[in-house]
């Protein structure tokens, strides 16, 4: 079992919808969860960080977190065709650095 | 204020040769770190360095090798390339404090024949 576990997509969704991005994790002892952007031949963006159960909003995006499920995710509400990426979900779980999913590709159509 | 640089940014070589990618970065953050990335395969971590002076096996080390020069620079050396180790490195560096980010640089796509 991987220890960061995305689908690999793609997702697509019509302009002007919400995406809804998924992640489970393995190690119940992870404390920070990433979510990471990344277009096609351009290095990873950080999108948001969330270590609290529960949702966390910031602007038209908002990651959720269910530590009891181990499972993170994030929702993008209006989508736009430049939302159209590799979104990466990473988990700090103390030990030594982020450990990354093989990310989710996303398709806004217009 | 120029964040994490890599050179080169793309790098062919044939099999056997060696090569040393460069990184360093302006944040003043004590970790630095560089993944691979394959696709379908998400980034690898490779080494990291939590501070100046130390450096870590990371989930896929062997081929590589690493030298923290100071604290604003992190290198990755391949003394004998092969074509598995064909991908796209990116270094990456963070406070190291809980929830910090990773800043990652613009990778080095890198090819050998």
């Amino acid at each position: 079992q991987k220890e960061v576990e995305q689908n690999s997509g793609p997702l697509s969704v019509p302009e002007g919808a919400i995406a809804s991005l998924n992640c489970t994790y393995s190690d119940r002892g992870s404390q920070s969860f990433f979510w990471y952007r990344q277009y096609s031949g351009k290095s990873p963006e950080l999108i948001m960080f969330i270590y609290s159960n529960g949702d966390k909003e910031d602007g038209r995006f908002t990651a959720q977190l269910n530590k009891a499920s181990q499972y993170v995710s994030l929702l993008i509400r209006d989508s736009q065709p430049s939302d159209s990426a590799t979104y990466l979900c990473a988990v700090d779980t103390g030990r030594r650095a982020l450990t990354f999913g093989s990310g989710t590709r996303l398709q806004v159509q217009p | 204020n120029a964040g994490v640089t890599q050179t080169p940014k793309f790098q062919v070589l044939k099999t056997g040769q060696s090569m040393t990618l460069q990184c360093a970065q302006d944040m003043n953050h004590n970790s630095m770190y560089w993944y691979r990335q394959d696709p379908g395969m998400g980034l690898r971590l490779i080494y990291y360095s939590a501070s100046e002076g130390t450096t870590d096996k990371g989930e896929v080390p062997n081929g590589y090798n690493v030298s923290r020069l100071n604290k604003r620079e992190f290198s990755l050396r391949l003394e004998s390339a092969a074509p598995s180790q064909t991908s796209v490195y990116f270094c990456a560096s963070s406070e190291a404090s809980e929830e910090s980010p990773l800043h990652f640089g613009n990778g080095t796509r890198l090819t050998v024949t």
